[in-house]
């Protein structure tokens, strides 16, 4: 099993621009999310989903959108990118059993000028 | 005040030491605690539950005190290879966990 993959690992965008940030797993996982990171700060949910086409906002859902139309994949979308969106994006999955057990993604930085 | 809180640290240790982390929480209704470890420019891992008996997994015991509202880390014999960051993780309902920022552990040969 390849587990949480994310792509791309390094990003750079201009402000203004929208990207998609990928995230994938194969282990039929019903629960994902997406994370940001910062220093000082923890890492905060951003969406999440129970499971396919149920997604729902976290902590700090602005900015970004998410779809989930199949178990396997649950990407995260940037619409406009500001500054303040400079992070560290970790995609996680779960089984919904089991939902604290999160197997975590490696990670996207992405820096936006 | 910030729902989960953490000394950032580093905590600084001969190996073979045995080193205490603690991880103070808000809400008194929360339900679960994890203790996650994330290794340099790495993601997070999952390290152990918490339960309110206390556990133990090898070198590393953790316990939770809910009339203090915290949860601790005790790992004994540190090894270089724990020199990591230690994330504490609360579950206040049922999607909803709350990380805190980590304690940095670097363990010294």
């Amino acid at each position: 099993n390849a587990g949480v993959t994310q792509t791309p690992k390094f990003q750079v965008l201009k402000t203004g621009q929208s990207m998609t940030l990928q995230c994938a797993q194969d282990m039929n996982h019903e629960y994902m999310s997406w994370y940001r990171q910062d220093p000082g700060m923890g890492l905060r949910l951003i969406h999440y989903s129970v499971g396919a086409g149920i997604t729902d906002q976290g902590e700090v859902p602005n900015g970004y959108n998410v779809s989930r139309s199949t178990t396997e994949d649950f990407p995260l979308r940037l619409l406009s990118a500001a500054p303040s969106q400079t992070s560290v994006y970790f995609c996680a999955s779960s089984y919904s059993r089991d939902r604290a057990k999160q197997y975590f993604g490696p990670g996207t930085r992405l820096t936006v000028t | 005040r910030k729902e989960v809180e953490q000394d950032p640290g580093p905590f600084n240790v001969p190996e073979g030491a045995t080193v205490a982390f603690n991880c103070t929480y808000s809400n008194s209704a929360s339900q679960s605690f994890f203790w996650y470890r994330q290794d340099c420019r790495k993601e997070p891992k999952l390290l152990m539950s918490v339960y309110s008996s206390g556990n133990e997994d090898g070198r590393f015991t953790a316990q939770l005190n809910r009339a203090s509202q915290y949860i601790s880390l005790l790992i004994r014999d540190s090894k270089l290879s724990d020199s990591a960051t230690y994330l504490c993780v609360v579950g206040s309902g049922t999607y909803k966990y709350i990380f805190g920022t980590g304690t940095r552990l670097k363990v010294l040969a």
